[in-house]
């Protein structure tokens, strides 16, 4: 079945810098890969996604990047701020009915200032 | 807009004690429906999904069930709880691509 490994488990930036957190997939049918952000007692909230037919995607401070042929994808955070600490989850889907995904183990990313 | 709600928001349980988790969607209709579990300072495992009322996949072999009895509700459920179940429970609806997250349960298994 599906795999998703995500690194680097922790993550520790100075305000203001940039923050990269990277995923592996294993199953080449997977076609839909969002990103989540969880809050220290709060549920996942879905911030960005990027389907299969697509390279990148920005939003604002956020971007995701992916490579088909290298199985793995990207979340950039740009400028960070003390608000974007937080546990960030990357999940890809089986592709199977109901689109279920599945997660990587998240990174805990904290920006102090 | 669409809303999800869950309950209770918090649970104490002794081992061997029965389980049963609620959630509900709101202005939606036949919506994909998921239950995870989020084990402390772990990532998010999926426990059962469901497409439709009465059709049940699950992905994780262990003493949990669950039910969809209406079209919008979707119930966790255990005969006898034990000490690795204690966890937070997130339960999540979707259609197509997109998962949104309820505000989950938080169960501890005394």
């Amino acid at each position: 079945g599906e795999n998703v490994e995500q690194h680097p488990s922790t993550l520790s930036v100075q305000e203001g810098d940039s923050a990269v957190i990277k995923c592996t997939y294993s199953d080449s049918a997977s076609n839909y890969f969002p990103w989540y952000k969880q809050e220290l007692g709060k549920r996942p909230q879905l911030i960005i996604d990027i389907r299969s037919n697509v390279g990148e995607k920005k939003d604002q401070r956020i971007a995701v990047t992916l490579n088909k042929t290298a199985k793995h994808f990207s979340l950039h955070i740009t400028e960070t701020q003390p608000e974007d600490s937080a546990v960030y989850f990357c999940a890809a889907s089986i592709n199977q009915a109901g689109t279920a995904l599945i997660f990587g183990k998240g990174t805990t990313l904290s920006v102090s200032s | 807009s669409q809303t999800i709600h869950q309950w209770p928001a918090t649970l104490v349980q002794p081992v061997g004690s029965p389980l049963s988790l609620e959630c509900t969607v709101e202005g939606t209709s036949n919506p994909n429906l998921y239950w995870y579990r989020q084990a402390a300072g772990r990532g998010l495992q999926l426990l059962f999904y469901s497409v439709g009322i009465g059709q049940i996949s699950s992905e994780v072999p262990q003493n949990l069930s669950a039910s969809r009895p209406q079209d919008r509700q979707f119930i966790l459920s255990s005969k006898k709880l034990l000490l690795s179940d204690s966890g937070f429970y997130l339960c999540a609806w979707g259609q197509g691509d997109e998962q949104y997250f309820g505000p989950g349960t938080r169960l501890t298994v005394t």
